[in-house]
């Protein structure tokens, strides 16, 4: 069955740097787009960034443009997001997530996990 | 951006009852190859979302058919026919017909 793994997430100062890794298996991961979305503690959904199958197509929120970077490493069936100039705002659960095939949705959603930024 | 607008944000359901949470879109949904790219996602209390309906009313592969989701251009309803207990939660519509793909504010479904 389909699996995303999400690992990294701690607690860290504002300013500093995070690195995000998710880890897929269960689908031919070199196939599908992958998405980053967030959610704050007790908020909504919030759609970070997206990665095309073959890593050449991304697109990120306004909100983290220039300091997140989304990457992906098809020969391992992993993707990273690195996250630079954190701030508090950036507190969430990170989910890990999957398009559905020849549509625009996300089908499968990793546990996530968590980023605290905080002095 | 496109912003999604749900109503209502709670809704107290009887167990058996139907259950009804629409969104509205600030423009239209309906991508330049002719499909609406519109899904409803179900959170369960501590769960990460799950996909329950996409492009409107398609259901996601396991999903009862007491779920049902409908709707055009900017306005869209997801229906519930017969609350059961699983079926608390919060529902978020979202949509990836333009990046960035934003979501509703969520509805909270709970019992009476």
């Amino acid at each position: 069955q389909v699996q995303l793994v999400e690992s990294g997430g701690s607690v860290v100062q504002p300013g500093t740097s995070l690195r995000l890794s998710c880890a897929a298996s269960g689908f031919t991961f070199g196939s599908n787009g992958i998405h980053w979305v967030r959610q704050a503690p007790g908020k909504g959904l919030e759609w970070v960034t997206m990665i095309s199958w073959d890593g050449r197509i991304k697109f990120y929120a306004d909100s983290v443009k220039g300091r997140f970077t989304v990457s992906r490493d098809n020969s391992r069936n992993t993707l990273s997001l690195q996250m630079n100039s954190l701030r508090p705002e950036d507190t969430a659960v990170y989910y890990c997530a999957k398009d559905l095939a020849m549509t625009y949705t996300i089908d499968y959603w990793g546990q996530g996990t968590l980023v605290t930024v905080s002095s | 951006d496109i912003v999604m607008t749900q109503t209502p944000l709670s809704s107290p359901v009887t167990l058996g009852q139907p259950a009804s949470i629409s969104c509205r879109s600030s423009q239209s949904l309906v991508h330049s190859d002719g499909n609406t790219y519109l899904s409803w996602l179900q959170q369960r209390p501590g769960q990460p979302p799950r996909l329950l309906i996409y492009k409107i009313s398609n259901r996601f592969s396991g999903v009862p058919d007491r779920f049902s989701g409908s709707g055009a251009g900017t306005d869209f309803t997801l229906r519930i026919s017969r609350v059961e207990a699983e079926d608390v939660g919060v529902y978020y519509c979202m949509q990836a017909t333009q990046f960035p793909w934003t979501f509703g504010q969520g509805t909270k479904v709970e019992i009476k």
